[in-house]
């Protein structure tokens, strides 16, 4: 199965302060259709998972643009530009090229 | 708007089965895959399956192969996933989704 490593595991940071999340896969994510399913959620506190980015760098509809995600092949990032308070929770990369599709472990985005 | 409608949270007997259902609204239920997710307290998300709502075609994580069953009613919209012979371990929270939504999860507990 493919593995995603994400870092840090956690991630403290100040209102406005700009973060990014890496995630590492254990093989390429380009599919052999040309895609690369590399996506990003965030799940906030009881609640369930929303979808931010999709394909890479896609922002989903309703997302604000200060969220954007690179990368290709097998490192990925996410990077909010100005974090806000609605945005703590966790947040997870999550491959849909290779079946069993996978998560990464998680990334908890704390107020410092 | 979209919206992905789980059952109530359930508790069962150790050896049991049950039916968990995921109602879609919204958008054409036949456009797309419904996919369902684990989630384990506290821990992160791991991919069960997906099924095509208009073929009826499946596509199984190994892992739950002789755990889950996925079904679709697409006379009501419904998507069903059927958790058998439960133990402890499948004591977690159960997420159905489509590629840009999800449900609001439905918790399972597994006591007897």
């Amino acid at each position: 199965d493919v593995v995603l490593t994400q870092t840090p595991p956690t991630l403290s940071a100040t209102i406005g302060q700009s973060v990014s999340i890496s995630c590492r896969s254990s093989q390429s994510l380009l599919h052999s259709n040309g895609n690369t399913y590399l996506h990003w959620l965030l799940q906030r506190p009881g609640q369930s998972p929303q979808l931010l980015i999709y394909l890479v760098s896609r922002l989903e509809s309703g997302v604000p643009n200060r969220f954007s995600g690179s990368g290709s092949g097998t490192d990925f990032t996410l990077k909010i530009s100005g974090v806000e308070a609605e945005d703590l929770g966790v947040y997870y990369c999550v491959q849909g090229t290779h079946a069993p599709y996978t998560f990464g472990a998680g990334t908890k985005l704390e107020l410092k | 708007q979209v919206n992905l409608l789980q059952s109530g949270a359930a508790l069962v007997k150790p050896g049991a089965s049950v039916k968990l259902s995921c109602k879609a609204s919204g958008y054409t239920f036949t456009d797309y895959y419904i996919h369902w997710v684990k989630q384990s307290h506290g821990k992160s998300l791991e991919w069960i399956g997906y099924i095509n709502p208009n073929s009826g075609y499946t596509n199984y994580n190994e892992k739950f192969k002789s755990k889950a069953t996925l079904t679709v009613d697409k006379s009501t919209n419904t998507a069903y996933m059927e958790l058998s012979r439960l133990t402890s371990e499948d004591s977690a929270t159960y997420y159905c989704q489509q590629p840009h939504y999800w449900g609001q999860g439905v918790m399972v507990t597994v006591s007897s």
